[in-house]
């Protein structure tokens, strides 16, 4: 069984904090990572994709992928109130079928 | 470019009963995998088609069956629907269907079963 963990929260952060998001996954094959945010009643929305191990920077997003430690972090700078939902990491292992972490739910407190 | 469509956005079904859903993928985009997510299991992979051909398909029963069509428009179906179907039924659509290839989600339907 393929498994992404991530820890379901809630993470709490106060307005203007680096918030850290993790992820573990359990098959070495997997290829492609990504990071995608889901607010209440909506669907998942993109936010980050990353292949090879080390940081990759969108903004206030930052990816980081150690495929050695099967570790994809999340870092999100200067965390916004609007910042506040799930954040779903996926897993891509085989062809193109993502598996899901539970998610990890922020609250960023003004 | 517009996203990903999906119709209907809401349905309330009976046990027993069957239900299609569409998707419609962003332009361009020949590869269309759905989930399922519910508060239990989270999100799932169902299944994927790319060029009207299921590649990949996830742990669920027969029950659930898909196909493409030629202008890579999608549908789902669920047969003898069971009250545990009721979940939000999310469409993905990605260019070619590579593994590196980023998957755009649309707005999904939530499908109720009584």
């Amino acid at each position: 069984q393929k498994e992404v963990e991530q820890n379901s929260g809630p993470l709490s952060v106060p307005e203007g904090a680096i918030a850290s998001l993790n992820c573990t996954y359990s098959d070495r094959g997997s290829q492609s990572f990504f990071w995608y945010r889901q607010y209440s009643g909506k669907s998942p929305e993109l936010i980050m994709s990353i292949y090879s191990n080390g940081d990759k920077e969108d903004g206030r997003f930052t990816a980081q992928l150690n495929k050695a430690s099967q570790y994809v972090s999340l870092l999100i700078r200067d965390s916004q109130p609007s910042d506040s939902a799930t954040y779903l990491c996926a897993v891509n292992n085989a062809g193109n079928m993502l598996t899901f972490g539970g998610g990890t739910r922020l609250m960023v407190k003004p | 470019k517009a996203g990903v469509t999906q119709t209907p956005r809401y349905l309330i079904k009976t046990r027993g009963q069957q239900v299609t859903l569409s998707c419609s993928p962003i332009s361009g985009h020949r590869s269309v995998s759905w989930y399922q997510q519910t508060p239990g299991q989270g999100l799932q992979f169902l299944f994927e088609y790319f060029s009207e051909t299921q590649r990949n398909k996830g742990n669920f029963p027969g029950r659930f069956s898909g196909r493409q069509f030629s202008n890579s428009r999608s549908e789902m179906n669920v047969s003898t629907l069971e009250l545990g179907d009721s979940a939000l039924y999310l469409c993905a659509s990605s260019i070619q269907g590579y593994a590196y290839n980023e998957q755009f989600f649309g707005p999904g339907t939530r499908l109720t079963v009584l």
